[in-house]
């Protein structure tokens, strides 16, 4: 068990629709980062935030946002849903940028 | 650019033979090295790092990796391989403070 939490484990939704994720880093870490997880592309690295600030951002489509909040637990926003968007999507969190990073067990996206 | 390149997408081994998965990057600088590993239905797991120092870094589960400066590489080791062992196995280096993986590598250990 890594410590990093997520919730949902498992979202199935129809397209057009928004859904949210969210991400508990381990306990200390300020650093959150989010990623995609699809059979085709490998592990894609979305978007990065360090204690609250956005501090990097990777192939984050227009349609997804993310944010952190004060307490660092982080959440990731899909809309307008597209069949495409289906695929597991990790969060992992590190002490500081550029540390070692944790992941969670995943959330997996199915859109129908 | 910087990053990483895992040129194998399947290594296939005997249980209790020696395994290798290959890691070879491409950064300005020295390099900070990841490996990780996925088991099915899971996330991500942290094996080792390599940052500076001995060439030769030990992880978890008797994983090993050797750092090799004029071959930029930096390649996932172990002397005998398990059945549980097969997994996908992702190598990272740090790029700016950010991370970036290779593509991963599956991993099958045959009894």
């Amino acid at each position: 068990d890594s410590g990093v939490t997520q919730t949902p484990k498992h979202l199935i939704t129809a397209t057009g629709q928004r859904v949210t994720l969210r991400c508990s880093p381990r306990s200390g870490d300020l650093s959150v980062y989010w990623y995609q997880q699809s059979l085709d592309q490998g592990l894609q690295f979305l978007i990065q935030y360090y204690n609250g600030e956005e501090r990097a951002k990777g192939n984050i489509l227009e349609r997804f946002s993310a944010q952190q909040f004060p307490d660092l637990h982080s959440e990731l926003n899909l809309s307008s849903l597209e069949l495409g968007d289906s695929a597991l999507y990790f969060c992992a969190s590190s002490v500081v940028p550029g540390d070692t990073q944790y992941f969670g067990p995943g959330t997996r996206l199915t859109v129908l | 650019a910087q990053s990483v390149a895992q040129p194998e997408d399947q290594v296939n081994v005997a249980e209790g033979n020696p395994l290798t998965v290959k890691c070879t990057y491409s950064v300005s600088g020295n390099p900070y090295l990841f490996w990780y590993v996925q088991y099915p239905n899971r996330g991500l797991q942290f094996l080792l790092k390599y940052i500076t120092g001995d060439n030769l870094v030990k992880g978890s589960y008797g994983f090993e990796a050797e750092f090799n400066k004029s071959q930029t590489s930096f390649h996932l080791k172990k002397p005998s391989a398990l059945v549980s062992d097969s997994a996908l196995y992702f190598c990272a280096v740090r790029v700016n403070n950010d991370m970036r993986f290779g593509a991963g590598t599956r991993l099958t250990v045959k009894p």
